[in-house]
């Protein structure tokens, strides 16, 4: 089993909208949890930090769930500039040291 | 935010031939700093991780004799892919991590090619 799985992708949605990306972890023990877009041919980008009580940034909100130690990330009103791929990271200790999801591509039609 | 340089942006080298790539924190000091390959389609694969004046720790399967790294001060680590062959094609990322901060910063990658 992967330490950090993601929806296998792509999505291809139109534009407008609302995209639900999903991520499970198997270490109970992970301590910080992230979503990064990756563009191609890009290096990733920090998209979010995810709490446990969740939060939002503008059309994006993110949530845990320690219990069943899922991740999930919505994004509402997409747009054409969201297609890229989304990873979900998981960061088990204090060095530092990211697990990555595979990532799921979005592709935003308009 | 933090910036962090990656050098050369893109290599294209004939097989046998030895890479080095060079991984800059511009602003601030990186205690840590580590080295991912992606290939296409993958997610990225933690390949090391290097702590300023210290030997690198590698990921199991990475071969620490054929990607030498060096962190020899808080601003700069280099990775050499030794005697390069078609399948260490790749992306090469760094990301770089100070004391202050959870967060690690990523630079713009390196695309190898090997003929």
């Amino acid at each position: 089993r992967k330490e950090v799985e993601q929806d296998p992708g792509p999505f291809n949605v139109p534009e407008g909208a609302t995209v639900a990306f999903n991520c499970t972890y198997s270490n109970s023990a992970s301590q910080s949890f992230f979503w990064y877009r990756q563009d191609c041919r890009k290096e990733p980008k920090l998209l979010m930090s995810v709490y446990s009580s969740g939060n939002e940034d503008g059309r994006f909100t993110a949530q845990l769930n320690r219990a069943s130690q899922y991740i999930s990330l919505l994004i509402r009103d997409s747009k054409l500039s969201d297609s890229a791929t989304y990873l979900c990271v998981v960061k088990q200790n204090s060095n530092y040291q990211l697990i990555w999801g595979a990532g799921t591509k979005l592709i935003i039609k308009p | 935010g933090a910036v962090v340089s990656q050098h050369p942006s893109w290599v294209i080298c004939k097989s046998g031939t030895s890479v080095k790539i060079e991984c800059r924190s511009l602003d601030f000091q990186a205690t840590t700093m580590f080295w991912y390959r992606q290939f296409p389609k993958q997610s990225l694969m933690l390949m090391a991780t290097s702590n300023e004046g210290s030997k690198a720790t590698y990921e199991q399967g990475v071969e620490k004799d054929k990607f030498l790294i060096n962190h020899a001060s808080l601003t700069l680590s280099t990775l050499t892919v030794t005697s390069a062959h078609p399948e260490d094609s790749s992306f090469y990322i760094c990301s770089a991590g100070s004391g202050l901060s959870e967060t690690q910063y990523f630079g713009p990658g390196t695309r190898l090619l090997v003929l």
